[in-house]
């Protein structure tokens, strides 16, 4: 069954910092995979998927992630954080026979001014 | 830009009472889902339904959840004898594989069992 792995349920930045948002994935089959955000008291917003076509994909406010097939990676990474980016970050993939999304644990990312 | 609605957006309810969430999805998509999140935890699916029937359900989703699409615009998820530990954010989704893979989720209704 294909599956996620965050690691790190807090990671806190220096605004203009580097953000890195580690995921892993497990899959047997070439993998969907989304990084999706979740601000507070809000819903889920979807940051960035890949579908196989390139692996390295760029999503919205800046976002991007790189799909590593030799490391199960799905990184997600921003050049420099603003305090705006504080929020809860999810990986996640398509499974079940592309009828579900599998989500990982979420790591929230903490702006520090 | 089309978008998935939830409502109400906040529910509060007794134990052992009913409670209907509704969702309307996208107008084009064909495929509906539920996911839950329990407060401080990750997103859980539920269940998906397609052409009028549930495709997948999870471990989750026992004999107190129904799913129905009552008319050719709502999607509803209910909860027959709710229990506290239903409390947590109900996310309702929609995709049209025929295009993307892509879930397009809801703002979310948050249901509190007291």
């Amino acid at each position: 069954a294909q599956s996620v792995t965050q690691l790190g349920s807090h990671v806190s930045v220096s605004e203009g910092a580097l953000v890195l948002l580690r995921c892993n994935y497990s899959s047997s089959v070439p993998p969907y995979l989304f990084w999706y955000v979740q601000y507070p008291n809000q819903g889920l917003q979807l940051l960035l998927k890949y579908t196989s076509a390139a692996t390295l994909v760029k999503g919205i406010n800046g976002f991007e992630a790189e799909f590593k097939k030799s490391e199960t990676s799905f990184h997600l990474t921003k050049p420099s954080a603003h305090m705006s980016d504080a929020a809860e970050y999810f990986c996640a993939v398509l499974s079940g026979g592309y009828q579900k999304v599998t989500f990982g644990t979420g790591t929230k990312l903490q702006v520090i001014p | 830009e089309p978008e998935v609605t939830q409502t109400p957006s906040h529910q509060v309810t007794q134990m052992g009472q009913e409670v209907i969430l509704r969702c309307v999805p996208i107008s084009n998509h064909l495929y509906f889902y539920w996911y839950r999140q329990i407060l401080g935890q990750k997103v859980e699916f539920l269940v998906s339904f397609y052409n009028n029937e549930i495709s997948e359900k999870s471990e989750i989703f026992d004999d107190q959840f129904s799913v129905e699409r009552p008319d050719g615009s709502n999607f509803t998820l209910k909860i027959r004898s709710t229990k506290l530990e239903d409390s947590a954010m109900y996310f309702c989704a929609s995709s049209d594989i025929r295009v993307s893979y892509e879930q397009y989720f809801g703002p979310g209704t948050r249901l509190t069992v007291t």
